[in-house]
């Protein structure tokens, strides 16, 4: 079965310096993968998907399937950036279904 | 496009009485998903539907939890029976077939 672990809960950094959000998946197919935001008091939005390859916000995140990671990471943190951050997996066997990781808190402080 | 809409957004229960939630699709979108989110965990797969069709329910709980997607209508998740342990925040999204997946705002449920 397919799994998303993301081993930090909790991530504090100051405004302007770099971030990293640590992904691993176990599946030994091709996998998408996806991050979605949770910002304060609103909904779960796609952030970005490795498919398209994009920077979405400054971020970006690239599948290494060696590792089997799928890290979010952004040069320069801003105190907007401050969210509950989920790492999801979708897998052709499993159909449709997103698989989800615990989520990480990333706090920028000023 | 209003989003995916999700009713009520807080919920209380006390045990042994029935919920219902509700998910009203983003328009255009006849896929429907609902996931679970226990305190301090991430999202759970809990079931995937089509238009009055139940395509994946591997997630959902065996016992008091049932899901439909009429013709007309929102999706509902049903939870007959509640105990504490159901309380939760459940989420609905919605997709264009096997497209992005748009989410609701959620309902919590609250189980006294």
């Amino acid at each position: 079965a397919q799994r998303v672990t993301q081993p930090e809960k909790l991530l504090s950094v100051f405004k302007g310096a770099p971030v990293e959000l640590k992904c691993n998946y176990s599946y030994s197919g091709s996998p998408e993968l996806f991050w979605y935001v949770q910002y304060s008091r609103q909904r779960l939005q796609l952030l970005l998907r490795h498919i398209s390859r994009e920077s979405i916000k400054g971020f970006t995140a690239d599948l290494n399937k060696g590792e089997t990671s799928f890290h979010l990471k952004k040069p320069f943190a801003q105190e907007e950036d401050s969210a509950m951050y989920y790492c999801a997996l979708r897998t052709r066997n499993a159909g449709n279904m997103l698989t989800f990781g615990g989520g990480t808190r990333l706090m920028v402080k000023p | 496009n209003a989003g995916v809409m999700q009713n009520p957004r807080h919920l209380v229960r006390r045990r042994g009485q029935e919920a219902r939630l509700r998910c009203s699709p983003m328009k255009g979108h006849s896929h429907v998903y609902w996931y679970r989110q226990l305190p301090e965990e991430g999202l759970k797969f809990m079931v995937y539907l089509q238009k009055e069709n139940i395509i994946d329910e591997s997630g959902m709980p065996k016992e008091r939890f049932s899901a439909e997607f009429p013709k007309e209508g929102p999706s509902i998740l049903r939870i007959q029976q509640v105990v504490r342990g159901d309380s939760a925040a459940y989420f609905c999204a919605s997709s264009v077939g096997a497209d992005t997946q748009y989410f609701g705002p959620g309902t919590r449920l609250t189980v006294l």
